[in-house]
């Protein structure tokens, strides 16, 4: 059974702060790495597609890196501000996509 | 970017009764569609890849007489939900990949479905 696994499952960081979380996947089969943001009564929204071992990718103060060798990968959000808050999905691509349960990020004012 | 409208967003019915979700790409043609539950607190799962013109795929474990899904144009995927129970309470999430298979998906904004 190939399991996808995200932690923590939520977190509440301060304005400001930097932080980080966690996306477990097979290491085998893999196409790619998905990580998407899903806001509250939203749809979720694609951040990357990661498809190389090593893989850093960025967009604004959002960013995420890939090992494949050991299935991880991170995704770093640096300075956080309010509207950083909302769930984190990963998905692995081994020809299907197996979801995460997601991050559930909580910045505080 | 691409748009996914789906509706109703929230649906309450009784034990017994038939709903249908509809799932629409706004501004690309899909012919694929996919459609997922979610438990709370629960990860995404794959219901069924919904392909235009043809037979749905669905995943081991849905029943395809309960869940019929009809994809009868390039924009527009329907779910129907046949005599819901309340363990059929769920939500329900589509979304298409305008470049293909294998690339970011584009979702819906989910359906919330309360079975009484």
């Amino acid at each position: 059974i190939l399991n996808v696994e995200q932690s923590p499952q939520s977190l509440h960081v301060q304005e400001g702060d930097s932080t980080n979380f966690t996306c477990s996947f097979p290491s085998s089969n893999f196409y790619a790495l998905h990580w998407y943001r899903w806001e509250t009564a939203k749809s979720p929204e694609a951040l990357f597609v990661m498809t190389l071992n090593g893989d850093e990718k960025k967009k604004g103060r959002i960013s995420a890196t890939l090992n494949t060798k050991e299935g991880y990968s991170y995704l770093y959000i640096k300075g956080s501000q309010p509207e950083d808050s909302a769930t984190y999905l990963c998905a692995f691509d081994g020809g299907q996509l197996i979801w995460g349960a997601g991050t559930k990020l909580i910045i505080k004012p | 970017g691409a748009v996914v409208s789906q509706h109703p967003s929230w649906v309450i019915c009784k034990s017994g009764t038939s709903v249908k979700i509809e799932c629409r790409s706004l501004d690309f043609q899909a012919t694929t569609m996919f459609w997922y539950r979610q438990f709370p607190k629960q990860s995404l799962m794959l219901m069924a890849t919904s392909n235009e013109g043809s037979k749905a795929t669905y995943e081991q474990g849905v029943e395809k007489d309960k869940f019929l899904i009809n994809h009868a144009s390039l924009t527009l995927s329907t779910l129907t939900v046949t005599s819901a129970h309340p363990e059929d309470s769920s939500f329900y999430i589509c979304s298409a990949p305008p470049t293909g298979i294998g690339y970011e998906q584009y979702f819906g904004p989910g359906t919330r479905l309360t079975v009484t």
